[in-house]
């Protein structure tokens, strides 16, 4: 039981590069989230998933896009990427989006653009 | 709107001594309330959750917080510091009106000196 795994775990890009990130959980999850962690700023949501076949905008979406692939799968794409896209980026999961279901997570992609 | 603030950015204990750390919240309507830690180059890990009843909750590794409701607060409390303890504290919050997302706290470094 792996839990949530990303890949890849580090990532140099240059400006105008674009690129995916992957997220598998294998919990049976129903929602899915990508959050990006910055110094000083603790997490800020991206995008979620409340169930398979959709996705929502979170508080930071510019510059992103999602696909959620299954049930299990959830990436992100940074289609044109820029220097304030340098972060780390977590991909978590939870039963639900209900107010109960505290969120599991993954290690993480560290991500510098240049 | 929603916010959480953990007023210290870091806290440092020696080890075998209590440790607080601080978590203040604004919401709107009834809160529910996580803590999570994060060591270095890993994800976030729950600790534990407040979502009604005792205003002490329990959670992983030793670690226990209270709610009071009058002071909007919600401190992580331990009776004895380990250095293992060292790592990234996070409170996060979630509402009916922010629909159920999470809402972060800057983090609360904590130092547990031998």
């Amino acid at each position: 039981n792996a839990g949530v795994t990303q890949t890849p775990k580090f990532q140099v890009l240059k400006t105008g590069q674009s690129m995916t990130l992957q997220c598998a959980q294998d919990m049976n999850h129903n929602s899915m989230y990508w959050y990006r962690q910055d110094p000083g700023m603790g997490l800020r949501l991206i995008y979620y998933s409340a169930s398979e076949g959709t996705t929502d905008k979170g508080e930071v979406p510019n510059g992103y896009n999602v696909s959620r692939l299954n049930k299990r799968e959830f990436s992100l794409r940074l289609e044109s990427a820029a220097p304030s896209q340098t972060s780390v980026y977590f991909c978590a999961s939870s039963e639900g989006v209900g107010q109960y279901n505290e969120q599991f997570f993954g290690p993480g992609t560290r991500l510098t653009v240049l | 709107a929603q916010s959480v603030a953990q007023p210290e950015d870091q806290v440092n204990v020696a080890e075998g001594n209590p440790l607080t750390v601080k978590c203040t919240y604004s919401v709107s309507g009834n809160p529910y309330l996580f803590w999570y830690v994060q060591y270095p180059n890993r994800g976030l890990q729950f600790l534990l959750k407040y979502i009604t009843g005792d205003n002490l909750v329990k959670g992983s590794y030793g670690f226990e917080a209270e709610f009071n409701k009058s002071q909007t607060s919600f401190h992580l409390k331990k009776p004895s510091a380990l250095v293992s303890d060292s790592a990234l504290y996070f409170c996060a919050v979630r509402d009916k009106a922010s629909n159920y997302q999470l809402i972060w706290g800057a983090g609360t470094k904590l130092i547990i000196k031998p």
